[in-house]
C-alpha cells in the first residue's frame, strides 16, 4: 500500500515561513491535498490538487509537488496556525485514500 | 447551509455491533462521493470507507469484511454498520465528503475531503 510521510513536528516565529513536506514513492504523479485540524476540532481542507485553496482559505497556504515530496508552506506564519497537518492522496491502484503521519505545527 | 452530522457513536463491549449515522443538508448524498475518517485518541487519520455515487463500495483493509457503509437516499444519510469491534477501532469517526469541482463545462471529483461532520466518538472497552 502507497505510504505517506511527515516530519512529526515543524517550529516557526511568528512573521516567517513554515515549509511542510509529504514524502511518497513518485508522490508527484499524484494529487496531494492538505488538511489543518486545530484541537478538538475537525480537519479542514486548505490546498487541494497540489495547490489549489478552497474559497475562504488565505493565500498565506500554498502548495507544490515534484518528485517524491509534496511541500505545503505557510507564509507569514500566525499564531492561529499553530495546528495539526496532514497531507492525502488517492491511491488509484487500490481505490484507497491514504493521510501522511500528520506534522504538528508550533508557532514560537 | 452545508453540514454533516454524525451520531451513534459510544461505549461498545469488544465483539459488538453499531451503527455510525450521518445527516447531511444543504447538498444531496447520493450525488456525491461519501467517506468515513477516523481518528484513534492522540493518533493521526485514518481513512475508513468510500461510497461513490454510482453506489461502489471501498474499504481500508483494517475494517474490509466487518464494516459495511451505505446510504439512505430518502433521510439523505451516510451510515457505517460496525461489527465485530475491537478495542483498536475506538476512535472518533468523521463522515466527509469528498470534494467535487465544478468548471463552466463539467465537474469531477477531486479526491480530496472538502466538507467533515463534527466528529462521533466509538470506544470499544470491557
Amino acid at each position: 500500500s502507497y505510504v505517506l510521510t511527515q516530519p512529526p513536528s515543524v517550529s516557526v516565529a511568528p512573521g516567517k515561513t513554515a515549509r511542510i513536506t509529504c514524502g511518497g514513492n513518485n508522490i508527484g504523479s499524484k494529487s496531494v491535498h492538505w488538511y489543518q485540524q486545530k484541537p478538538g476540532q475537525a480537519p479542514v481542507l486548505v490546498v487541494y490538487d497540489d495547490s489549489d485553496r478552497p474559497s475562504g482559505i488565505p493565500e498565506r497556504f500554498s502548495g507544490s509537488n515534484s518528485g517524491n515530496t509534496a511541500t505545503l508552506t505557510i507564509s507569514r506564519v500566525e499564531a492561529g496556525d499553530e495546528a495539526d497537518y496532514y497531507c492525502q492522496v488517492w491511491d488509484s491502484s487500490s481505490d484507497h485514500w491514504v493521510f501522511g503521519g500528520g506534522t504538528k505545527l508550533t508557532v514560537l | 447551509e452545508v453540514q454533516l452530522v454524525e451520531s451513534g457513536g459510544g461505549l461498545i463491549q469488544p465483539g459488538g455491533s453499531l451503527r455510525l449515522s450521518c445527516a447531511a443538508s444543504g447538498f444531496t448524498v447520493s450525488s456525491n462521493y461519501m467517506s468515513w475518517v477516523r481518528q484513534a485518541p492522540g493518533k493521526g487519520l485514518e481513512w475508513v470507507s468510500v461510497i461513490y455515487s454510482g453506489g461502489s463500495t471501498y474499504y481500508a483493509d483494517s475494517v474490509k469484511g466487518r464494516f459495511t457503509i451505505s446510504r439512505d437516499n430518502s433521510k439523505n444519510t451516510l451510515y457505517l454498520q460496525m461489527n465485530s469491534l475491537r478495542a483498536e477501532d475506538t476512535a472518533v469517526y468523521y463522515c466527509a465528503r469528498v470534494l467535487l469541482h465544478c468548471s463552466s463545462t463539467s465537474c469531477s471529483n477531486r479526491r480530496a475531503f472538502d466538507i467533515w461532520g463534527q466528529g462521533t466518538m466509538v470506544t470499544v472497552s470491557s
